[in-house]
């Protein structure tokens, strides 16, 4: 079975700490992905990479950072934690190649900051 | 670029009965896939169904079915015979390219969500 794991459900911190949430799949799949869910916003896509050591931009990068060293782990990076983070993270990977390929979600990661 | 809209944010149904779940998209793309995504209270989505654009056959899985209009951009999902199981929220999704990645990448765009409720 397809298995991407976020190995943190709920976590709380403080204002400007530095948070790293981590992800990691084990289908060998070159395309991860970090979404954002709000109530009444859906999910919009933080960033993404297509293999390791790659990242690119996705529609709200602002205030997060990334980092893919190894294929199966894709980390999202809170340099300085604010309120306005508060929510729920969603890692995602996807076999790269074939157009319309199922794209995988974990079980999100719950962030609230004070 | 693209859009997709889902105007139903609640719907509710009686257990064993039909429910139609809206959605719309824009894009200019001729050949494109569109999915729903279902997310219970547990958290995970999970694909409920998936169109490719080029074929005119809706898609169906199980007692889930697609009404695709392409012409009128519209993308909407049928769950018959509803189950107390079927409560969750419902995302309809978009596949879009990334154009600025190398092998031609995709990512979803999502709608706000549509969340059903199931009542015994």
């Amino acid at each position: 079975d397809v298995k991407v794991t976020q190995s943190s459900r709920y976590l709380v911190k403080r204002t400007g700490e530095k948070v790293f949430l981590e992800c990691v799949q084990d289908m060998d799949h070159e395309n991860m992905f970090w979404y954002r869910q709000d109530p009444g916003l859906g999910l919009r896509l933080i960033y993404f990479s297509y293999d390791v050591k790659m990242k690119e931009k996705g529609d709200i990068p602002e205030g997060y950072s990334v980092s893919r060293e190894k294929k199966e782990r894709f980390s999202l990076i809170l340099e300085s934690a604010s309120t306005n983070q508060t929510s729920m993270y969603l890692c995602a990977s996807r076999l790269q190649g074939a157009t319309g390929n199922t794209i995988y979600f974990g079980e999100g990661s719950w962030l609230t900051v004070v | 670029a693209q859009t997709v809209t889902q105007s139903q944010p609640e719907m509710s149904v009686q257990e064993a009965e039909t429910v139609t779940l809206s959605c719309t998209y824009d894009t200019s793309e001729s050949d494109y896939y569109l999915f729903w995504y279902k997310q219970p209270p547990s958290r995970q989505m999970i694909l409920v169904i998936r169109q490719e654009a080029y074929k005119q056959q809706n898609a169906t899985e199980n007692r889930f079915s697609v009404n695709f209009q392409k012409a009128a951009k519209s993308f909407s999902l049928k769950i018959s015979d509803s189950q107390l199981g079927d409560a969750a929220m419902y995302f309809c999704a978009y596949r879009a390219l990334l154009a600025s990645a190398q092998g031609g990448s995709e990512k979803l765009v999502f709608g706000k969500g549509t969340k059903l409720t199931v009542n015994p």
